[in-house]
């Protein structure tokens, strides 16, 4: 198996644009998904397979991925996306799903 | 609405045993695959186990394997978790997860609120 690499934390003004990595996950992977997780709540998906947003997420969150590494984009941050951060991905090899260790958003 | 609601979490002793439930409601339970996702007290998600629509399909991982099991009941929309030969490790809060599809650990698109399992003498 493999393992997903996040940055443990990012920091970011209000206003500004965020952007968080993940990578380490096999060439053939098929897509990447990111869950945001606010203190004491469950995570929820925000970015699926790559770049795919579920109904009632922001515009503002946006996915991309290049070669082996994966990037969620938090545009125009505002104090309520201070979250953890989860990428996401399935294993073929192994049939299992593999988590980053994930990565706190600190909103200066 | 989604709605996913663990139960069972306890704290149990070393070595014993614990059985959690989630019950669902909302969708088509039998359609979908099922999942348990943990959380250690201040650290990541870590995958656990998987089971297929059917029930046919589980998967788990290398940490739980063989002390674990995951099961469900379609006809009452109650996902299982039975553990043994529980840990200190073990410890966490354990999330019921609902996968996008038939087949287990692929996307997880709606998540139940937790259950605390505590493994302390």
């Amino acid at each position: 198996s493999f393992v997903l690499t996040q940055p443990p934390s990012v920091s970011v003004a209000p206003g500004k644009t965020a952007s968080i990595t993940c990578g380490g996950y096999a060439a053939g992977t098929k897509g990447v998904h990111w869950y945001q997780q606010k203190p004491g709540q469950a995570p929820v998906v925000v970015i699926f397979y790559d770049s795919d947003r579920p109904s009632g997420i922001p515009e503002r969150f946006s996915g991309s991925r290049s070669g082996n590494t994966a990037t969620l984009t938090i545009s125009r941050v505002e104090p309520g996306d201070e979250a953890d951060y989860h990428c996401q991905v399935w294993d073929s090899s192994s049939d299992h799903a593999v988590f980053g260790g994930g990565t706190k958003l600190t909103v200066l | 609405e989604v709605k996913l609601v663990e139960s069972g979490g306890d704290l149990v002793q070393p070595g014993g045993s614990l059985r959690l439930s989630c019950a669902a409601s909302g969708f088509g339970f039998s359609d979908y695959a099922m999942n348990w996702v943990r959380q250690a007290p201040g650290k990541g998600l870590e995958w656990v186990c998987g089971l297929s629509n059917s029930g046919g399909s589980t998967h788990y991982a290398d940490s739980v394997r063989g002390r674990f099991t995951i099961s469900r009941d379609n006809s009452k929309n109650t996902l299982y978790l039975q553990m043994s030969s529980l840990r200190a490790e073990d410890t966490a809060l354990y999330f019921c997860a609902k996968d996008e599809g038939g087949i287990a650990a692929r996307m997880f698109d709606y998540w139940g609120q937790g259950a605390l399992v505590t493994v302390s003498s």
